[in-house]
């Protein structure tokens, strides 16, 4: 069965610290990993997409990485802001699926607090 | 702005009403669906709709009943719910080629936060 795992399931960090969030999978056949940012009450929003070559890719403070081979994902992010508080959730897109939403794989998210 | 609107954003129902909740997409996709977020568990997809035809429906109460008329906008017709579905039901659309290849990203609606008292 495909499965996503996020940790930790929650996070609280000092506004400017950085924090990583972690990511396993086990979907199979691997197309694609996204991470989406889902502020309280809004639906997500696309960050990053990472495919089976790409190791490292930015989008100005985050920072995603992913290891195919040992199926982990990591999304840094640098000097925080108060609006980094959200949910971060990653996606995990299953080969010969399509393309479609259908074929996603969601972990339960991180809950990032940013405090001032 | 995601190119995804649902309506209404909030809404409280009881569990004799009848209610809907509307999306529209105006990306010009092929593809449209409907999520139930329930608080920490993951996305759980209810109902694809490819081309306007049914393609999924992930063991759905029949409760719920999604329609399509057009490749633009979706539903989700709402009868006699149970406190439980309370939830975050969210819309989404994407391109879906339908060919195996990597396909496009689900772009997301904003979603209509439910609560059935």
């Amino acid at each position: 069965k495909n499965q996503v795992e996020q940790s930790p399931q929650s996070l609280i960090i000092l506004e400017g610290k950085n924090c990583t969030l972690q990511c396993n999978y086990t979907v199979s056949p691997f197309s694609n990993l996204r991470w989406y940012k889902q502020d309280t009450g809004r639906g997500p929003v696309s960050l990053t997409i990472m495919t089976f070559s790409e190791n490292t890719k930015s989008n100005g403070r985050y920072t995603a990485t992913l290891d195919a081979d040992t199926k982990q994902s990591s999304l840094h992010i640098t000097a925080s802001q108060l609006s980094d508080s959200a949910s971060y959730i990653c996606v995990v897109s299953e080969e010969n699926s399509g393309g479609g939403a259908d074929g996603l794989t969601f972990g339960k998210g991180t809950h990032l607090i940013i405090q001032p | 702005e995601t190119g995804v609107t649902q309506t209404p954003r909030h809404l409280v129902m009881g569990m004799t009403n009848k209610k809907s909740l509307k999306c529209e997409q105006h990306l010009g996709h092929n593809a449209m669906y409907w999520y139930k977020q329930s608080a920490k568990k993951p996305l759980e997809l209810m109902f694809v709709y490819n081309f306007k035809e049914q393609t999924e429906n992930n063991s759905v109460p029949s409760r719920f009943s999604p329609e399509c008329p057009n490749s633009s906008h979706l539903f989700l017709h709402l009868h006699t719910l149970q406190p439980e579905d309370s939830a975050l039901y969210l819309c989404a659309s994407s391109q879906d080629p339908g060919t195996g290849l990597m396909g496009t990203e689900a772009f997301f609606g904003q979603g209509t936060r439910l609560t059935v008292v």
